[in-house]
């Protein structure tokens, strides 16, 4: 089952911050968020774990509800760079370590 | 440390032809995976590798998909009779082994088919 990530787009200003959410209709084992610019292959962000531990930069920061099956990520004072499409990967443990994507949410950062 | 590569990254074939892509990964990871993305879509998870057993494969597309990855290093997708709908980004991953670790992706092999 694909997450569900809101909104679908959202324009920023420079400077401006924004929150991306990602839900899931199973209970996760990780969220992994990545960055897609156009043409280009997504860029390894976030990633979160059951159980609190996460791994990502320094810039970005996210959270992670176990019980709501939902991970939210917050992008603060926006730069121009920021821009492109985010995307959640999900996994639902067991072992599979494979990912589940949602469609994505796209970002435009304008001055 | 190079990242992942992926050759080639554009491929225009006729409808019918079989297709092979290949994908480096990171040379310490040992897990490799593959997924497929098409416009507007997040990637689709297809298959992946620990070492060089295929250890999930009941996701790949139809029997006209198949990959090896017969050393543990390198692996190939291979697409049998393509069809116009497997026009999409194929695009490979890998990481380490040991849980659920960050995957880092290649630039993609870009298909058309014709």
């Amino acid at each position: 089952q694909q997450p569900v990530q809101s909104p679908q787009a959202v324009i920023l200003r420079e400077g401006e911050d924004a929150v991306i959410n990602c839900s899931s209709s199973k209970a996760l084992y990780s969220v992994h968020w990545y960055r897609q610019k156009h043409g280009e292959a997504p860029v390894f962000l976030m990633i979160l774990l059951k159980g609190g531990e996460q791994k990502g930069h320094d810039k970005i920061s996210a959270s992670f509800n176990e019980k709501k099956q939902q991970s939210s990520l917050y992008l603060t004072a926006s730069q121009l760079s920021y821009s492109g499409t985010y995307f959640c990967g999900t996994d639902s443990g067991a072992g599979s370590y494979q990912l589940t994507f949602g469609k994505g949410t796209k970002l435009s950062v304008i001055p | 440390d190079t990242g992942v590569s992926q050759d080639p990254r554009h491929k225009i074939t006729k409808r019918g032809q079989n297709v092979t892509f290949r994908c480096d990964p990171i040379s310490e990871h040992n897990r490799l995976y593959w997924y497929r993305q098409t416009l507007g879509q997040g990637p689709e998870f297809l298959t992946y590798f620990q070492n060089e057993a295929q250890l999930e494969k009941s996701r790949l597309l139809s029997d006209r998909f198949s990959a090896e990855r017969p050393k543990g290093s390198f692996s190939t997708l291979e697409i049998q009779r393509t069809e116009q709908g497997d026009s999409a980004m194929y695009l490979c991953a890998s990481s380490l082994a040991g849980g659920a670790l960050e995957q880092y992706f290649g630039p993609g092999t870009r298909l058309t088919v014709t």
